[in-house]
């Protein structure tokens, strides 16, 4: 049983469309990671989230600690925002052990 | 610029062969940490260290050893390399254990064991 399940695995988009990707997660928490990584590229860290929302230009981030669900939101999406998006959880007191889902690709098309 | 600096970026090895993954980053961050990303298997923890002179091991650390003998280096030994090892790794670091203040990844390292 994965501690993380992301959903949908892969994601096809046209350039405009408002998208979103789902994270759930079943340890319990104090923060939660969302990642990004393009392909054939490096990890980059988008939003570390403890409680409500976040935005950052057209991404949004979202957590609900008592549902232990996270959403990130990518609005008017673009090609460039084609990547594999990641949710990352760190249980409590783990020493920096992070429980990571499988990831969602996401392809985005002009 | 400040962040987590591997090299190197690609690695062919035979089969056999060790060699050492290195990893650095300038931050002060305590907290650092190997992963393998394998298709279809997401981020796997192969070890971490939560400072200087302390490390343990993360859900897949058989076949690596690392040591923590300063605050900025946290290098990765492959002691004898199979092609199960053939990945992409990635060091990361952070300030806290939940990544609090930032979770920064190095550019990763492609390892390829024939």
């Amino acid at each position: 049983k994965n501690e993380v399940e992301q959903s949908p695995q892969n994601l096809t988009a046209q350039e405009g469309e408002f998208i979103t990707i789902n994270c759930s997660y079943s340890v319990g928490i104090s923060a939660l990671h969302w990642l990004q990584q393009h392909p054939g590229g490096g990890i980059v860290s988008l939003f570390m989230l403890s409680s409500g929302k976040k935005k950052h230009g057209r991404l949004i981030a979202t957590i609900n600690i008592q549902e232990k669900h996270s959403s990130l939101h990518i609005t008017a999406s673009h090609p460039r925002d084609s990547a594999v998006y990641i949710c990352a959880a760190p249980p409590p007191n783990t020493g920096n052990q992070f429980y990571f889902g499988t990831g969602t690709s996401l392809t985005v098309i002009p | 610029n400040a962040g987590v600096t591997q090299t190197p970026k690609f690695q062919v090895l035979k089969t056999g062969q060790s060699m050492t993954l290195q990893c650095a980053q300038d931050m002060n961050h305590e907290y650092m940490s190997w992963y393998r990303q394998d298709p279809g298997m997401g981020l796997r923890l192969i070890h971490y260290s939560v400072g200087a002179g302390i490390t343990d091991q993360g859900e897949v650390p058989n076949g690596y050893n690392v040591s923590r003998s300063t605050t900025e280096d946290f290098p990765l030994r492959l002691l004898s390399a199979a092609p199960s090892q053939t990945s992409v790794y990635f060091c990361a670091s952070s300030y806290s254990s939940t990544g609090t203040y930032g979770y920064t990844f190095g550019s990763g390292t492609r390892l390829t064991v024939v």
